[in-house]
């Protein structure tokens, strides 16, 4: 099983709210990740986490806010928000086996689409 | 310069017959490769790893050339079900995968 699960699955907020988007998968991987995609463009990565450890930040504004309460699940934490983030938000899943070495297949959640107002 | 580059298409296939294309990519060592499909408003789902030695997987085919920094995708016997955008994803050396813009195939009845 490569499921990976997101709620919700579709997101209507305005700029001064406060949501959160989870993310689980129960395929014992140890590495999780944040993706933006816009429309016709490539997926984006925000963070990584590695073992409940965020590991990389691509230097995403503090409006969003990551979190890994365990290995399981990924929440991502939206607050004053801006229209421009509007964008389909894609969790996904590897392995983790750590650094060096091939890197891992991702296996990627259907997605959240956030519309900002 | 991108470090992953592809045609973006889109490729018009008839049902039945056989399209191929390339990525680009800038990193020489990268070591892991894939492709990924993505239907409209949809994930990317993982179609295949490349290996060095090409791969197969029913009617795909997959290529590594190292040397040139390139990998290829073919699929034969194109089925209406085929039409997708096919994302060459690469990792950056450093665990970090990197996409491309995607290639669009379109097969058409």
């Amino acid at each position: 099983d490569t499921e990976v699960t997101q709620t919700p699955k579709h997101l209507v907020m305005g700029m001064t709210n406060k949501k959160s988007l989870k993310c689980e998968q129960h395929m014992g991987h140890r590495a999780m990740y944040w993706y933006k995609q816009k429309a016709k463009k490539p997926p984006e990565l925000m963070f990584v986490y590695s073992y409940e450890k965020l590991s990389i930040n691509e230097s995403v504004p503090s409006r969003f806010s990551p979190e890994c309460p365990n290995s399981s699940l990924l929440n991502l934490h939206l607050h004053a928000l801006q229209p421009e983030d509007s964008a389909l938000y894609l969790c996904a899943s590897s392995q983790g086996r750590g650094s060096g070495g091939p890197t891992d297949t991702q296996y990627f959640g259907p997605g959240t689409r956030l519309t900002v107002l | 310069r991108k470090e992953v580059e592809q045609d973006p298409g889109p490729f018009n296939v008839p049902e039945g017959a056989t399209v191929a294309f390339n990525c680009t990519y800038s990193n020489s060592a990268s070591q892991s490769f894939f492709w990924y499909r993505q239907d409209c408003r949809k994930e990317p789902k993982l179609l295949m790893s490349v290996y060095s030695s090409g791969n197969e997987d029913g009617r795909f085919t997959a290529q590594l050339n190292r040397a040139s920094q390139y990998i290829s995708l073919l699929i034969r016997d194109s089925k209406l079900s085929d039409s997708a955008t096919y994302l060459c994803v690469v990792d950056d050396s450093w665990g970090k995968l990197q996409f491309g813009a995607g290639t669009q195939v379109v097969v058409t009845p």
